[in-house]
């Protein structure tokens, strides 16, 4: 099965920052991963498919890119500008290449 | 509006067996797979298999899930359920269902239910 490990596993940021979580697969996957904000009590909700394409209804300060250079789609990277109160959450990353269509570990954004 | 309803919380004693609902409204039920994710307390979200209600019902499970889970549908009420046999604390977890963007079964999900919340305890 195919891994994903996501970093950092926890983040503190604050009101206005800028924050980067990073994904790497364990072989290459192309495009064929989707990021995910989940909050407790919650059901997960999609934030980006295709590595880069914005959701239908997600504001445009999630954006979702494949890291240059890197072989075949095996990191991504998911950034959130000008963070909002709303913001804090935790998020993963999840593989379509090949089943079973597994998650990374997930990174649990907190306020500074 | 698309949406996917669950049963309710469940308590179950180790070694039992668990059936969890998911009921789909608002699309052409066989025209979505449904997929299975768990999220255990304090741990990350883990897809557990899938079913294409179309034609026969076809499954997919995690390797991990083999054997002790089962998933089926009922088309007449547009119902997909989810049977977890011989139950350790290890399963205790809040279970999802949810629907890709797409009749694809490798898309994401863009509808989840709410979640079902099972607790296996002695």
């Amino acid at each position: 099965a195919i891994q994903l490990t996501q970093s950092p596993s926890s983040l503190s940021a604050s009101v206005g920052d800028r924050v980067t979580i990073t994904c790497r697969a364990s072989q290459g996957i192309g495009t064929a991963l989707a990021w995910y904000q989940h909050k407790p009590g919650k059901a997960p909700q999609l934030l980006i498919f295709d590595a880069s394409t914005l959701q239908g209804g997600v504001s445009s300060r999630f954006r979702g890119s494949g890291v240059s250079g890197s072989a075949s789609g095996t990191d991504f990277r998911l950034t959130i500008t000008s963070l909002q109160p709303e913001d804090f959450a935790s998020y993963y990353c999840q593989q379509f290449h090949e089943s079973p269509y597994t998650f990374g570990q997930g990174t649990k954004l907190e306020i500074k | 509006q698309v949406q996917l309803v669950q049963s309710g919380a469940e308590v179950r004693r180790p070694g039992a067996s668990v059936k969890i609902s998911c009921k789909a409204s608002g699309y052409t039920f066989i025209d979505y797979y449904i997929h299975w994710v768990r999220q255990a307390p304090g741990q990350g979200l883990e897809w557990m298999g899938m079913i294409n209600p179309k034609g026969g019902g076809s499954t997919t499970y995690a390797q991990k899930f083999q054997g002790r889970v089962t998933v089926t549908r009922e088309t007449s009420t547009a119902t997909v359920y989810m049977d977890v046999g011989s139950l350790t604390s290890g399963d205790t977890a809040v279970y999802y269902c949810a629907r890709p963007k797409s009749g694809y079964a490798n898309d994401p999900f863009d509808i989840w239910g709410p979640g079902t919340l099972v607790t296996v305890s002695s």
